[in-house]
């Protein structure tokens, strides 16, 4: 599968690969973090979600791992299908402000 | 349900025009968000209504004000804005604003260009 050890802004992967998307945080004191979707002309739809005292969560088809020593999260989607093409925004939460990441164009080619 | 309604879904005005986005969740959610989106960047913080008072303003102009008559329902209203205004305005909510493990969820965006 493909996988990016820094975060870039694009990511192209083949039908039924997995992909990797990376993500740095900033703010140490974030306990909340959140993986959003986000297709052309519509709003960020929500993926997966996960707390600090956590370092792992599994959904349907997608893991997101959180490094806190290193203030690293990642999404994992396995066997990415065509329908996964869209820009993939992580995003940190400490209080009631939402920060997104960059975001990562994620393109599949079948 | 997660659904988060926006309307109108697109909308173009001139500088001079008065227009008003609307934005409609029926989760119970406690607290309601606007975010502007410029193309190809991340959604930023404009406002945020906790318990139908306004709790958060991210040194937004004045040109852009916010309105939460009711728990289900949030406002934007429009006033002589700038072309550099035109974006996707997005509108989210969660169960309480004052909990930072609280998940917002988004609406489809309005699609607002000023001519």
């Amino acid at each position: 599968g493909e996988s990016v050890g820094l975060h870039l802004p694009t990511l192209s992967v083949q039908e039924g690969d997995n992909s990797i998307i990376n993500c740095a945080y900033s703010n140490s004191a974030s306990d909340y973090f959140i993986w959003y979707k986000q297709e052309s002309g519509k709003g960020p739809q929500f993926i997966i979600d996960i707390r600090s005292n956590m370092d792992k969560r599994q959904g349907q088809r997608v893991t997101v791992l959180l490094n806190k020593t290193v203030k690293h999260l990642s999404l994992q989607i396995a066997a990415t299908q065509p329908g996964d093409s869209a820009v993939y925004f992580c995003a940190e939460k400490a209080g009631t402000a939402l920060i997104f990441g960059k975001g990562t164009t994620l393109s599949v080619s079948s | 349900d997660t659904e988060v309604t926006q309307t109108p879904k697109h909308l173009v005005m001139g500088m001079t025009n008065k227009k008003s986005l609307k934005c409609e969740q029926h989760m119970g959610h406690r607290a309601m968000y606007w975010y502007k989106q410029k193309a190809k960047k991340p959604p930023e913080l404009m406002f945020v209504y906790s318990y139908e008072k306004l709790s958060i303003n991210e040194s937004v102009p004045s040109r852009f004000s916010p309105e939460c008559p009711n728990s289900s329902l949030l406002n934007l209203h429009l006033h002589a804005l700038q072309p550099e205004d035109s974006a996707l305005y997005l509108c989210a909510s969660s169960r309480a604003g004052g909990l930072s493990t609280d998940t917002q969820y988004f609406g489809p965006g309005t699609r607002l260009t000023v001519l």
